[in-house]
């Protein structure tokens, strides 16, 4: 059995540039979960996939959008980037979206200058 | 709104012994489901143990176990026999009828050998 994984390991961007982060769910899970952990917090919900469809959305502007594949693995697009976007991206999958447990990948460190 | 709140910023335990880790949690809901996380500095974010609301037998995992105090709203993790490996950020995160996790700001576990 595959487990999430999430690529790049980490990158560095500048202000006012776009990123695109990528996650692959484990095998057999369909929906993906996507989450902020700022340095010395905990994780915030983005949003989740689930068919290929946003299906619920966090506390977050329009600038962070998202996108799931055929294959259930999906992309994380953040535009006109801002220093507080600086932070540990966590992909989680599930199967189905009322799943009790949501399953993480390592994460993709983003730090924006 | 729900809230998750983790009072101990940091704890320290000698190797071998037992550790207990806070979590309170805020909502209306009667259904929904607890967890504790693991975040070691690899970063990957690792399930602990999960409960069910509703069921009042607290869950155990190994040398992991909970005590699950509905009425109070009260999730706490018992690390018995504590080891080096454990040393990790420890979070709590709750699931209710939404779609995301809702975390804590998590515990710095620290184990002294």
């Amino acid at each position: 059995e595959t487990g999430v994984t999430q690529s790049p390991t980490h990158l560095i961007k500048t202000r006012g540039q776009q990123v695109t982060l990528r996650c692959s769910s484990q095998s057999g899970h369909n929906t993906v979960s996507w989450y902020q952990q700022a340095l010395g917090q905990g994780p915030q919900f983005i949003f989740q996939y689930y068919r290929e469809e946003e299906n619920g959305r966090g506390n977050f502007p329009p600038r962070f959008s998202g996108l799931q594949f055929p294959n259930y693995s999906s992309e994380l697009n953040v535009n006109a980037l801002e220093l507080d976007d600086s932070a540990l991206y966590l992909c989680a999958s599930s199967w189905g979206t009322g799943a009790d447990t949501q399953y993480f990948g390592p994460g993709t460190r983003l730090t924006v200058l | 709104a729900q809230t998750v709140t983790q009072s101990q910023p940091e704890m320290s335990v000698q190797e071998a012994e037992t550790v207990t880790l806070s979590c309170t949690y805020d909502t209306s809901e009667s259904d929904y489901y607890l967890f504790w996380y693991k975040q070691p500095p690899s970063r990957q974010m690792i399930l602990v143990i999960r409960q069910e609301a509703y069921k009042q037998q607290n869950a155990t995992e190994n040398r992991f176990s909970v005590n699950f105090q509905k009425a109070a709203k009260s999730f706490s993790l018992k690390i018995s026999d504590s080891q080096l490996g454990d040393a990790a950020m420890y979070f709590c995160a709750f699931k209710g009828y939404g779609n995301k996790l809702v975390f804590g700001a998590g515990t710095i576990l620290r184990v002294k050998s």
